[in-house]
């Protein structure tokens, strides 16, 4: 059981960017997924949540209209989206099914760099 | 907004010491609060949830109490594979949160 999110990107600011996070094991339609940001060297920082099978989701108001996030259910894959990148989106993002109950999955992680 | 204050933000700490670290809520967020460890360059991993429920897998050197919105992890005995950074999170209500971080340097 383990969550696969796709590799690094380099963007310049303006740029759009969608990032992939894929349930490999375990599927995402029965649980909440949520991303979390890292920017270098600081700590953790909860961005949003979406529940797949339904599609509905929560956002941090911190994050809220300069991300989206999304899910394919059928091919039990979540998404972390920006139509606009800046520079201070430059950071790790994780994926991650963590919360009530036992079960607790994280990615790898997906690091961002946004540069002109 | 529920705010998780976390404490200390570092501390020093040989092997065998017995180390403590706190994290209060703003408000009341029940038990679902978790402790999470992040070596270097790695993903978190959940060590405690519900407040006090070891994740599976995990040293029983690590526990978890909870005194009204002050939640604490304790780690009886440090070992050389303790020395990363800790976070706990609330998950009782949205925007989740994480406290600050503390980071674990060795003495």
């Amino acid at each position: 059981v383990q969550l696969v999110q796709s590799g690094a990107e380099v963007k310049n600011p303006g740029e759009s960017l969608k990032i992939s996070c894929k349930g490999s094991g375990h599927r995402l339609t029965s649980t909440w997924i949520g991303w979390v940001r890292q920017m270098p060297g600081k700590g953790l920082e909860w961005v949003a949540i979406i529940y797949p099978g339904d599609s509905e989701s929560r956002y941090h108001p911190s994050f809220q209209g300069h991300v989206t996030v999304s899910a394919d259910k059928s091919i039990n894959t979540a998404y972390l989206q920006w139509s606009s990148l800046r520079a201070s989106d430059t950071a790790m993002y994780y994926c991650c099914v963590t919360g009530v109950g036992p079960v607790d999955i994280w990615g790898q992680g997906t690091m961002v760099i946004v540069s002109s | 907004d529920i705010q998780m204050t976390q404490f200390p933000s570092s501390l020093s700490a040989s092997v065998g010491d017995r180390v403590t670290i706190t994290c209060r809520a703003s408000q009341d967020v029940r038990d679902n609060l978790g402790w999470y460890q992040q070596r270097p360059g790695t993903a978190p991993k959940r060590l405690i949830y519900g407040a006090s429920s070891l994740q599976s897998g995990v040293p029983s050197r690590f526990s978890g109490s909870v005194s009204g919105t002050e939640f604490t992890l304790t780690i009886s005995s440090l070992q050389p594979e303790d020395f990363a950074t800790y976070y706990c999170l609330q998950y009782n209500s949205y925007p989740r949160t994480f406290g600050q971080g503390t980071k674990v340097e060795i003495k």
